[in-house]
């Protein structure tokens, strides 16, 4: 079955760039999608479709996506950041919707 | 506004049964494929199983494939999970999310139910 490989944790000072890496064989063909969950909330999506923004996330959460390697790049880090961070992609070989182990962003 | 309210969670000895339940509303239900996600205590988000709009085609995680069965009732903007041969590592919240297909995230997510299986 398809595996997504994430760091367990990302720190980083405020106002700094956080980037989160999702690995996975091939995932610069798949689209990718970000959640962040806050403790104790539910999962919000953050980016959709490698890079794609909903409406009301600011323009600081970005995504990218080429060869076995995607990444969510969150800009001018605030302390109100600080989530855990999942990567999520469709595999179309098993069927089935996979996400990433997770990532803690911790903010200094 | 969309909503996702789920329901139907609780204790429940290992072996036994469980149905929940996802009542939406504020958009058009029979429009969106749904997914069921779950989250153990402590972990990471798991995909549990997903539907599309007309009942079409439907996956499960191998995890529970053979004891869960996913459903819906279009006509009652309602989706379901109905859970059998509950184990212990089936403790979890229980999420519904909404997604325009399969290759599309879950863009609106219920509260969660928690589901406990313990002796």
């Amino acid at each position: 079955s398809y595996v997504l490989t994430q760091p367990p944790s990302v720190s980083v000072a405020p106002g700094q760039t956080a980037r989160i890496t999702c690995g996975g064989n091939n995932i610069g063909s798949k689209r990718v999608h970000w959640y962040q969950q806050k403790p104790g909330q539910v999962p919000v999506l953050v980016v959709y479709d490698d890079g794609d923004r909903p409406s009301g996330i600011p323009d600081r959460f970005s995504g990218s996506n080429s060869g076995n390697t995607a990444t969510l790049t969150i800009s001018r880090v605030e302390a109100g950041d600080e989530a855990y961070y999942y990567c999520q992609v469709w595999d179309n070989s098993s069927d089935h919707r996979v996400f990433g182990g997770g990532t803690k962003l911790t903010v200094l | 506004e969309v909503q996702l309210v789920e329901s139907g969670g609780g204790l429940v000895k290992p072996g036994g049964s469980l149905r929940l339940s996802c009542a939406a509303s504020g958009f058009t239900f029979s429009s969106y494929s749904m997914n069921w996600v779950r989250q153990a205590p402590g972990k990471g988000l798991e995909w549990v199983s997903s539907i599309s709009s007309s009942t079409s085609y439907i996956y499960y995680a191998d995890s529970v494939k053979g004891r869960f069965t996913i459903s819906r009732d279009n006509a009652k903007n309602s989706l379901y999970l109905q859970m059998n041969s509950l184990r212990a590592d089936d403790t979890a919240v229980y999420y519904c999310a909404r997604s325009v297909g399969k290759n599309k995230p879950g863009d609106y997510w219920g509260q969660g139910t928690l589901v406990t299986v313990s002796s």
